[in-house]
C-alpha cells in the first residue's frame, strides 16, 4: 500500500471549514484514499472514502486531485467535536489484500473557539 | 444499533501475568482485526479473521500474543507473561467486508493495557 504524508498539527476556527491536505504520491491505480478520525480515547471512525471522484456525505467532502497525488478532507463547518486526530490512509484492493489499516501519525486538528 | 464492544476497558497487569481481551464485532461481520496503538502514534495491524479463519497474523509481535476467534463471532487476544512494552490500546474492528474488497471498519473502544 502507498504511504501517505500528512501535516501533523492544524488549527481552525469553529464554524470555519476545516481543510486537511495528504499525500499520496505513490499511489496506484486500484488503491482508494481513506478517511478515518480518531477522537481522544476511541476508536476510530470512518468518514469518507474515494477513488477517482470527488465524493461528499454528511461528515465531510473528499477531494482528490486529478493525478490522485493527493488529496483534501474537507469538514465544511468544524465544531468543537471535530477535534481528533485525523489519519489519511491508502488501501489496496488487489486480490490479496485483506483490507488491514496502515495508519500513520494523521493529523491532530484542534478547532478552537 | 449495537457497535464493536471491547472488554475489559481497562487492564493493569503485572510484568509475567498472562492476560485476554475480548472482542464482540458487530452481529454479522465476517472481517475482523486487532490493531495495536502505542501512545502517541497510529494503530498498527496485529492480525486478521475472516470467520472463524486466521488468515493473517504477521502484524503479531512476539509468540506470546496469541489470538483465536473459534465460532467466527467472538474474538479474543491474549497476551502471555506480558512484558512492559505491550502497554498499548488494544483495538478491534469488524468490517463486512470479505477478503479482497474495501469496506468500511467500524473500530471498539479499545482495551488499554498496562504492564507494570
Amino acid at each position: 500500500d502507498a504511504k501517505t504524508t500528512q501535516p501533523t498539527s492544524m488549527d481552525c476556527a469553529e464554524g470555519r471549514a476545516a481543510n486537511l491536505p495528504c499525500n499520496h504520491s505513490t499511489i496506484s491505480g486500484n488503491e482508494y484514499v481513506y478517511w478515518y478520525r480518531q477522537i481522544h480515547s476511541q476508536g476510530p471512525q470512518y468518514i469518507i472514502h474515494g477513488l477517482k471522484n470527488n465524493e461528499t456525505n454528511e461528515m465531510a467532502s473528499l477531494i482528490i486531485t486529478e493525478d490522485r497525488k493527493s488529496s483534501t478532507l474537507i469538514l465544511p463547518h468544524a465544531t468543537l467535536r471535530d477535534t481528533a486526530v485525523y489519519y489519511c490512509i491508502v488501501r489496496s484492493l488487489e486480490g490479496g489484500s485483506q483490507g488491514n489499516l496502515i495508519f500513520g501519525k494523521g493529523t491532530k486538528l484542534s478547532v478552537k473557539p | 444499533g449495537a457497535g464493536v464492544s471491547q472488554s475489559p476497558r481497562y487492564k493493569v497487569a503485572k510484568r509475567g501475568q498472562d492476560v485476554a481481551l475480548r472482542c464482540d464485532p458487530i452481529s454479522g461481520h465476517v472481517s475482523l482485526f486487532w490493531y495495536q496503538q502505542a501512545l502517541g502514534q497510529g494503530p498498527e495491524f496485529l492480525t486478521y479473521f475472516q470467520n472463524e479463519a486466521q488468515l493473517d497474523k504477521s502484524g503479531l509481535p512476539s509468540d506470546r500474543f496469541f489470538a483465536e476467534r473459534p465460532e467466527g463471532s467472538v474474538s479474543t487476544l491474549k497476551i502471555q507473561r506480558t512484558q512492559q512494552e505491550d502497554s498499548a490500546v488494544y483495538l478491534c474492528a469488524s468490517s463486512l467486508a470479505v477478503r479482497g474488497r474495501a469496506g468500511e471498519q467500524f473500530f471498539g473502544p479499545g482495551t488499554r493495557l498496562t504492564v507494570l
